[in-house]
């Protein structure tokens, strides 16, 4: 079975500074999908970023960018520059083809101004 | 199209009350998934359909929880016998499957609260 573990509850940034949130995953499977989702508060969840294990470089939007490690199985999310907007519930997910998601616990990351 | 929604966004019920949710996903996502959302935990899948038809089902789906999706647009998901181990929040997301990777889109859940 496919698990995600994310080992940060909480996490918390200066804004304007650089944040990382770690992710780790474990899977048999050799082609398949990696997903940070973020969630503000009473808000719906969100697509950040994501990556397909079959790429080798590592994907990046605006001040998001991840560091993907398949060897290591692991999935981390880097946040640039955070701004107080920044502040919610992140989640890691593994999708396997076109199959459900499996969500890690999540981290809650906090922006102080 | 303004995303996936969701109703009622929330729902107090009292133990052994039948409850029943809607979900309407984006227009023409032929994918839709129900999760499950805890506090403090990530979404836990319960089922998806493609189209009108029921494909995967989770172990944690117990035989109170029913989920229909009968023309392939709206889904609903009821959980009959309510107990207060179901309060959590009800997630439903829709995606295009016209190729390996689609993107599914989240709807704002419903929270149950079962007294």
């Amino acid at each position: 079975a496919q698990t995600v573990t994310q080992s940060q509850p909480e996490m918390s940034v200066q804004e304007a500074e650089t944040v990382t949130l770690s992710c780790t995953y474990d899977t048999s499977e050799s082609d398949y999908y990696l997903f940070w989702y973020k969630q503000p508060p009473s808000r719906q969840m969100i697509l950040v970023i994501r990556q397909e294990a079959y790429k080798q470089q590592n994907a990046t939007e605006n001040r998001f960018s991840v560091n993907f490690q398949k060897a290591a199985k692991s999935f981390s999310l880097k946040i640039s520059d955070s701004q107080l907007g920044d502040a919610a519930m992140y989640f890691c997910a593994y999708r396997r083809g076109n199959n459900d998601m499996r969500f890690g616990a999540g981290t809650r990351l906090t922006v102080k101004p | 199209d303004t995303g996936v929604s969701q109703n009622p966004r929330h729902k107090i019920t009292k133990r052994g009350q039948n409850v029943t949710f809607r979900c309407d996903p984006i227009s023409e996502h032929n994918r839709l998934y129900w999760y499950r959302q805890t506090l403090g935990q990530g979404p836990e899948f319960l089922t998806y359909f493609q189209n009108e038809a029921q494909l995967e089902k989770s172990r944690l789906l117990s035989d109170r929880f029913s989920a229909e999706r009968p023309k392939g647009s709206f889904s609903t998901l009821e959980i009959q016998r309510t107990e207060q181990g179901d309060s959590a929040m009800y997630l439903c997301a829709s995606s295009l499957v016209i190729a390996v990777l689609n993107e599914q889109f989240f709807g704002p859940g419903t929270r149950l609260t079962v007294l």
